[in-house]
């Protein structure tokens, strides 16, 4: 079975500044995708970034970007320039490269990793 | 365009009842699935809906159960409601196809007393 782990429960950073978050996940499979999800006071999920396990470049999204490394089954997200907007839960996800009877699959979940945001 | 409306925001229940959480995907969207989120367990898959049907399923007791509508509306229905119940529900909606992503609403805060 598919497993995330984020190790860090609780980051700060002062606004401007850059942080990374980690993500580590465990699959016995060559093809999936992976994910950093936002959630704000409001709890609505919002899609951060997103990365297809067979692009090799490191995606990016604006302030947002992600070092991935396959082999070591490794996923951060880095995100320059730290506004307080930024400030919410941060998830990161797994899924599976599937599309069979026109199912998505289901996203794995880590637990998460809180982001605050100094002034 | 509108996004995944799920309704309704909050709910208390009494142990013992059932409860119906409806989502209404984003139009066009034929996938439909629903997660919980608790503190404790952090975000599980419940199921997934298409044209319908379940595709697919997480590890959750009968007690859960659900169904899509001719139009992909999802509801879930849990019977005989636990304390450990309590938690946010929520629903995504997705386009059929690789390569998409999943879009959620904000949620049902279900409480169980």
């Amino acid at each position: 079975a598919q497993t995330v782990t984020q190790s860090q429960p609780e980051m700060s950073v002062q606004e401007a500044e850059t942080v990374t978050l980690s993500c580590t996940y465990d699959t016995s499979e060559s093809d999936y995708y992976l994910f950093w999800y936002k959630q704000p006071p409001s709890r609505q999920m919002i899609l951060v970034i997103r990365q297809e396990a067979y692009k090799q470049q490191n995606a990016t999204e604006n302030r947002f970007s992600v070092n991935f490394q396959k082999a070591a089954k490794s996923f951060s997200l880095k995100i320059s320039d730290s506004q307080l907007g930024d400030a919410a839960m941060y998830f990161c996800a797994y899924r599976r490269l599937m599309n069979y009877g026109g199912s998505q699959g289901n996203l794995i979940f880590g637990k998460g990793t809180k982001l605050s945001v100094k002034p | 365009k509108a996004g995944v409306t799920q309704t309704p925001r909050y709910l208390i229940k009494t142990r013992g009842q059932q409860v119906t959480l409806s989502c209404s995907p984003i139009s066009g969207h034929r996938s439909v699935s629903w997660y919980q989120q608790t503190p404790g367990q952090g975000l599980q898959f419940l199921f997934e809906y298409f044209s319908e049907t379940q595709r697919n399923k997480g590890n959750f007791p009968g007690r859960f159960s659900g169904r899509q509508f001719s139009n992909s509306r999802s509801e879930m229905n849990v019977s005989t409601l636990e304390l450990g119940d309590s938690a946010l529900y929520l629903c995504a909606s997705s386009y059929t196809g690789l390569n998409t992503e999943a879009f959620f609403g904000q949620g049902t805060r279900l409480t169980v007393v």
